[in-house]
């Protein structure tokens, strides 16, 4: 299985919109609405942002939303803040119990 | 509050073995599905294996079916991971995480396991 494609970076001015895309294909994205994202700052553990491509856990903010089109997953943080500054990963069911996770994208804040 | 604590890892020779274990608590424990998941030095997120709330079914990776084995024993709250025939490629932080809804939701801090001569 083969890691889903992501930009290697986006950059955006606090306050701003960005987008990460998440680009995979008919076997994992295409087939189920079960993408997560994640928000991984350095040296630490990752956190769970959105699952089933556009829900929230509990204590994330709605600046963070999800969608999904065809078999790309994309991931919008709103009204960009510094500590939105951070390596974000999608993630995919991929069939028979097994995931595929995203090759990564840092956000960068301006 | 949900804890997740992975431990055991360690420096090892190639073709080495290592047990990593992961403690929790905060949650059902047995209602929860586990999953491990890797990160190599300065790369990217890999799925490794999951298991079932009640020790079944079992999933692997590619990368390491038929060298790992994933276990759990619900009367301590534990998660393992059995790591035989260790490479360089496995070197990596391990992640331990409740899986739920196609996710991982909560995730401990990690363990370092580095496969060296």
């Amino acid at each position: 299985q083969s890691a889903l494609t992501q930009p290697a970076s986006v950059s955006g001015s606090p306050g701003q919109s960005i987008t990460i895309s998440c680009t995979g294909t008919s076997s994992d994205i295409g087939s189920y609405n079960l993408v997560s994202w994640y928000q991984q700052h350095p040296g630490k553990a990752p956190k769970l942002m959105i699952y089933e491509v556009n829900k929230w856990p509990s204590g994330v903010a709605n600046r963070f939303s999800g969608s999904k089109s065809g078999n790309t997953a994309s991931l919008t943080i709103s009204g960009l803040q510094a500590e939105d500054e951070a390596d974000y990963y999608c993630c995919s069911y991929a069939g028979i119990r097994t995931y595929v996770f995203g090759t990564g994208t840092r956000v960068t804040v301006l | 509050e949900v804890q997740v604590l992975e431990s055991g890892g360690g420096l090892v020779q190639p073709g080495g073995s290592l047990r990593l274990s992961c403690a929790a608590s905060g949650f059902t424990f047995s209602a929860e599905a586990m999953s491990w998941v890797r990160q190599a030095p300065g790369k990217g997120l890999e799925w490794v294996s999951s298991i079932g709330s009640r020790g079944s079914p079992i999933y692997y990776s590619d990368s390491v079916r038929g060298r790992f084995t994933i276990s759990r024993d619900n009367s301590k709250n534990a998660l393992y991971l059995q790591m035989n025939s260790l490479r360089a490629e496995d070197t990596a932080v391990y992640y331990c995480a409740q899986t739920r809804d196609y996710s991982f939701k909560n995730w401990g801090q990690g363990t370092l396991v580095t496969v060296s001569s």
